[in-house]
């Protein structure tokens, strides 16, 4: 089947402008997982969601940050006024939540802020 | 806070040798580990992982070993290939949550 997708694969924008990132997980899974990976790093969590509640956002690095969760599937990653140091890779992942661990990533955006 | 640390940043083996990769946690409730490997511009895969009431797992020439007292996890990847170059991410599932605390990764380098 279908695995997780990411809308856009890449995203240049100027600095201070706002952007939204898309990511669909895998059809029927409950749980959608936010990371951000800067060039050579690893992945950092930025939020959690269960079904459309996120009861885990701890990892939102500023209020610029911010996520929502519609229908239990698609979810949107915002970012306003964005900043150079926002330039990084965007992953989205995806599982059946609660009673499943395993989780799958999409191909993630990569942002740059110039 | 919760935490993982990844030993080593980079990693060079010859072809054929193994590599071993140490990961160490910080939150005593985790109880999921796995390994992700990632390729050049490409997403993070899962490889291999261990569930806390197991202490060993193998699948073909990789496996994890987890010691839970120690807090200590790590990957082995047995007859290296050219093909195992790549990122290794090892995680802890944060409690209650299910997020992953990712370690920092490791660069693998296998020389032909």
């Amino acid at each position: 089947g279908a695995g997780v997708s990411q809308s856009p694969s890449n995203k240049v924008t100027e600095k201070g402008k706002d952007v939204e990132l898309r990511c669909d997980p895998i059809s029927g899974h409950t749980a959608l997982y936010w990371y951000r990976q800067s060039l050579g790093q690893g992945l950092e969590f930025l939020i959690y969601f269960q079904g459309n509640s996120a009861p885990d956002k701890s990892g939102l690095p500023s209020d610029r940050f911010s996520a929502e969760r519609t229908g239990g599937s698609v979810s949107t990653l915002t970012i306003q006024r964005t900043q150079q140091e926002d330039s990084a890779v965007y992953l989205c992942a995806s599982n059946r939540g609660l009673a499943s661990y395993e989780q799958y990533f999409g191909p993630g955006t990569r942002l740059t802020v110039t | 806070g919760e935490n993982v640390e990844q030993h080593p940043s980079t990693l060079s083996v010859q072809e054929g040798d193994s590599a071993v990769i140490k990961c160490t946690y910080s939150d005593s409730a985790s109880n999921y580990f796995p390994w992700y490997k990632q390729e050049l511009g490409k997403r993070p895969q899962l490889i291999i992982d261990i569930r806390s009431n197991v202490g060993e797992k193998k699948d073909q020439r990789i496996a994890v070993t987890l010691n839970k007292t120690a807090k200590h996890f790590s990957l082995h990847i047995t007859e290296t290939q050219p093909e195992d170059s790549a990122v290794y991410f090892c995680a802890a599932s944060g409690s209650g949550t299910y997020k992953y605390i990712f370690g920092t990764g490791t660069r693998l380098k296998v020389l032909a």
